[in-house]
């Protein structure tokens, strides 16, 4: 998983309870991605990092924010839990500048979170 | 809007079989199409990145075309194994406009192999 890992792997938690997932990655790489992924979706893009403290939203980032203070970390908050925000997680990073565009993005093994 | 639609939504074939996944997309401008492999429980791996002016390319047994004409898409998989078992996406880069470097995933195409 080109050097990137999610912590927890496994989370279950009540609705109105707030959740962090950690991002690490050890390529020093620049982008760094979070992804939601639900049956019947693709997967689809919540917030994204072109830098330490440069983020920017996705297209599903309601519910969501997000931090990074070192390269190797991105930090994704749920401030208060739904049900909807059940799904499976990904972090993925990407070297190119410019986004995804013209450089491969490489994906962790995902979270998956229950919100009950 | 841009979109990414691949068919079928599920696969089951014999070991040992081809098959062709298919992909269709509006993503406009256009700059490459990627196609991922997903295992159960694990993240996407790249399988395949081809540009607006690569006709095939080829990874293994797999085996990708592009037509930038029709904006149409095929993974082909030669004598397949049980381990290709997974879900195949197909993504394409938004190359302008808002949404400028952003990805587009398909849904995916479930493949199951049986022995």
């Amino acid at each position: 998983d080109a050097g990137i890992t999610q912590s927890p792997r496994h989370k279950v938690t009540e609705t109105g309870t707030p959740v962090t997932l950690r991002c690490h990655q050890t390529e020093n790489h620049r982008y760094m991605y979070w992804y939601r992924q639900d049956p019947g979706h693709g997967l689809r893009l919540i917030h994204y990092s072109y830098g330490v403290k440069d983020t920017d939203k996705g297209e599903v980032s309601d519910g969501y924010s997000v931090s990074r203070s070192k390269t190797e970390d991105f930090l994704l908050t749920l401030e208060s839990a739904t049900s909807s925000q059940t799904s499976v997680y990904f972090c993925a990073i990407s070297e190119a500048s410019g986004s995804a565009l013209q450089g491969e993005q490489y994906f962790g093994p995902g979270t998956r979170l229950t919100v009950t | 809007k841009n979109q990414v639609e691949q068919s079928p939504q599920s696969l089951i074939i014999l070991e040992g079989k081809n098959c062709t996944l298919q992909c269709n997309y509006t993503v406009s401008p256009f700059s490459n199409l990627r196609w991922y492999k997903q295992d159960t429980g694990r993240g996407p791996v790249s399988l395949t990145i081809m540009t607006f002016s690569e006709n095939t390319k080829s990874n293994g047994r797999y085996t990708a075309t592009l037509d930038a004409d029709t904006k149409q898409s095929s993974l082909h998989i030669t004598a397949s194994q049980l381990s290709d078992s997974a879900s195949y996406i197909c993504v394409v880069p938004n190359a302008g406009g808002t949404s400028y470097g952003k990805l587009t995933f398909g849904q995916g195409t479930i493949l199951t192999v049986h022995p």
